[in-house]
């Protein structure tokens, strides 16, 4: 069965930089949430969209944004790129917004030198 | 106050040893879930259970089972006969109203299983 699909699976960028995190979720899947997971640390929810609409927001940073285009696939753009921000990104997918039912990416390692 | 605990940060066992892995949460609302997630050293999140606060029934999966006590606020997790494959940071999860059921997570268990 399809799964939901993050790519890219690792990125490297240097501090200051911009990046873009892409999420395709299962099919028939409407609603997309975003979260980050630091070294050691638990996931943190940033974000979530369902029907092309923000329906939740968590800790995301102001320099971060997220949209949701028509296909339903989601992208999380990160501008000024900080050390700190080195992280796992996961994207996960549900119905309805129902969150309690969501399935989860693999994940983006998202590197800061 | 922390909605989630899981007070054991790390544990260590041999292989073949059943190890629990303790989660204790707090929530207010009457309708809620939880969730156990395996996280091995790829970085995936895999699930492994969720369940909601009207089923209180145990739950046995192959050599993972789950105890869960609305009286103690716990949702346990036993590995029966543990592997080396079985060895990942496991991490408890609670969804409820008031947190618009956005995952609460705990801060997770590291398990090493030696061979």
């Amino acid at each position: 069965a399809a799964g939901v699909i993050q790519s890219p699976r690792h990125l490297i960028k240097e501090k200051r930089e911009t990046a873009t995190l892409k999420c395709y979720p299962i099919p028939r899947h409407d609603t997309v949430y975003w979260y980050q997971q630091g070294p050691g640390q638990d996931p943190q929810f940033l974000i979530s969209f369902y029907e092309k609409m923000q329906s939740d927001k968590g800790s995301i940073p102001d320099r971060f944004s997220a949209q949701q285009f028509s296909d339903y696939h989601s992208e999380l753009n990160m501008s000024s790129l900080e050390l700190g921000d080195s992280a796992l990104y996961f994207c996960a997918s549900s119905l309805r917004d129902r969150v309690t039912e969501a399935f989860f990416g693999q994940g983006t390692r998202l590197t800061v030198v | 106050a922390q909605k989630v605990t899981q007070a054991q940060t790390e544990i260590s066992v041999v292989e073949k040893e059943d190890v629990t892995l303790d989660c204790v949460y707090e929530t207010r609302d009457t309708t809620y879930y939880l969730f156990w997630y395996k996280q091995p050293p790829s970085g995936e999140l895999v699930f492994l259970i969720r369940r909601n606060s009207f089923d209180e029934q145990n739950e046995i999966s192959g050599r993972y089972s789950w105890n869960f006590q609305k009286s103690t606020s716990s949702f346990n997790f036993t590995i029966t006969a543990s592997q080396v494959v079985d060895s990942a940071v496991y991490f408890c999860a609670l969804s409820e109203a008031e947190s618009n059921y956005q995952l609460i997570w705990g801060a997770g268990t590291k398990l090493i299983i030696k061979p």
